[in-house]
């Protein structure tokens, strides 16, 4: 069956940099985009871009360049998300999504919470 | 501020029937994109309950419905349940903005 699963919380300081994975498995990695979602505390979902696994390009959402990467590594089907010089307002709950041909996002991962705090 | 505008919150008693706009513009659902809802129950992630606009994916009751007309879309939700108490998100594309992902902004509904 297909699965996303993230790597666990962070807590990190803040001028710190943090690296999610999303791990997939049960499907073709390279066939599928994966978007990369944050939900931060008392907001809504807010898209922060997409990653196309066949060619690791990246496209980023306004408010999420300069500080964001996303990458790949398909010998293990795995996208990252990286984020460098963390500040408190990143503090928020990160995840990766698959998305079809349709533009829907049909499987999710479990979301990684990366709080920022001294 | 949300390029697609979703009521902040709406309510219901169980066995009634509710629905949850999704206003955005001619250059979003009005450009023809398509609409696709979301719900996430609390602790958990986003689960897609209505692909391009009425469209259930495997599983999902069929309570729920979606809809899609000019500048708006809906998704209704019948038979109101207590496990239905959840955020509900829209989400389509805007040509304004590169034809990116846009969200609204979440609308949380209560049973009551």
């Amino acid at each position: 069956q297909v699965q996303l699963v993230q790597s666990g919380s962070e807590l990190k300081e803040p001028g710190a940099s943090v690296k999610v994975s999303c791990k997939a498995s049960g499907y073709t990695f390279s066939m599928y985009a994966i978007n990369w979602v944050r939900l931060a505390p008392g907001q809504g979902l807010q898209w922060m871009g997409w990653i196309n696994t066949n060619t690791g390009n990246p496209t980023y959402a306004q408010g999420f360049t300069g500080r964001f990467v996303f990458s790949l590594d398909t010998s293990v089907s795995t996208a990252y998300l990286q984020i460098s010089s963390l500040r408190a307002e990143d503090t928020a709950v990160y995840y990766c999504a698959r998305e079809q041909s349709t533009t829907a996002n049909d499987y999710w991962g479990q979301g990684t919470l990366v709080t920022v705090s001294s | 501020q949300s390029v697609l505008t979703q009521p902040p919150s709406v309510s219901g008693a169980p066995g009634q029937r509710v629905t949850i706009s999704c206003t955005g513009s001619s250059s979003n659902i009005g450009a023809g994109y398509d609409v696709h809802w979301y719900q996430q129950l609390p602790g958990t992630a986003p689960k897609l309950l209505i692909y391009t606009n009425n469209n259930r994916p495997l599983g999902v009751p069929d309570r729920f419905s979606g809809s899609k007309s000019g500048t708006s879309a809906s998704l209704a939700i019948t038979g109101l349940q207590a496990e239905d108490e959840a955020d509900y998100y829209c989400q389509s594309h805007d040509s304004s903005l590169s034809g990116h992902v846009v969200f609204g902004g979440g609308t949380k509904l209560t049973v009551l």
